[in-house]
């Protein structure tokens, strides 16, 4: 069964350091998302892909947080400089991408990312 | 801005009875619903997604209804299993972005043999 790629599963580093995140989606999957999770919450969108294209990145904090999908498969996220608070689970899901609302998304194992 | 509140305290009950969780959201009129299983360290996984002109949806011993005058979405799980426990999340479509969604923090159910 097709799953989403996730890597590295877990990530320590100190603050001011640069980390980076990829993620490989399910193919023929056209769109993409980064979600963010702090323990005890649900996800929180940070920034959304339809193939090459950001269709929302409202919620990413663009002075420290960037992402790209440049061929419109996998993408990576990145932070520079890492934060203690950004210390999360960071998760990308994919999904078809079809015009019918409501396509359930298909999430990777995540990243667990601790900022010391 | 919209809202998802889900239970925050665990929930706890024995094998083989019928687990309820509620998802109660404001400030919105979501299209459609989705609920999430998600277990410790792993992503979520989808579980069924029901929209705003159907009422109830069944999956096995899944069912989810949807009640948008009360602005509620209920989830039964029903003769329960130890399996079963891990934390649910109840998501609605976003405004803007297209097929965005917007999660609830999530409840814990433990199901006890």
């Amino acid at each position: 069964e097709a799953e989403v790629a996730q890597s590295p599963r877990y990530k320590i580093t100190e603050k001011s350091q640069a980390v980076a995140f990829w993620c490989d989606p399910i193919s023929g999957h056209a769109t993409l998302y980064w979600y963010r999770q702090i323990l005890g919450q649900g996800p929180e969108l940070l920034v959304q892909f339809q193939d090459e294209s950001v269709v929302d990145d409202s919620q990413l904090p663009k002075d420290r947080f960037s992402a790209e999908r440049l061929k419109g498969v996998d993408s990576t996220l990145k932070i520079q400089p890492a934060e203690l608070g950004d210390s999360a689970m960071y998760l990308c899901a994919s999904s078809l991408g079809s015009e019918l609302a409501g396509n359930e998304q298909f999430f990777g194992p995540g990243t667990r990312l601790t900022v010391l | 801005s919209q809202k998802i509140e889900q239970n925050s305290e665990a929930l706890n009950i024995q094998e083989g009875k019928t687990a309820t969780l509620t998802c109660n959201y404001t400030n919105y009129s979501p299209a459609y619903l989705q609920w999430y299983r998600q277990d410790p360290g792993r992503g979520p996984v989808f579980l069924l997604l029901i929209r705003e002109n159907e009422k109830e949806k069944r999956k096995e011993r899944l069912k989810v209804t949807f009640d948008t005058t009360l602005k509620q979405s209920l989830f039964h799980i029903t003769a329960s299993q130890p399996a079963d426990s891990a934390t649910y999340l109840c998501a609605l479509d976003g405004t803007g972005g297209y097929n965005k969604l917007i999660f609830g923090a999530g409840t814990r159910l433990a199901v006890h043999p």
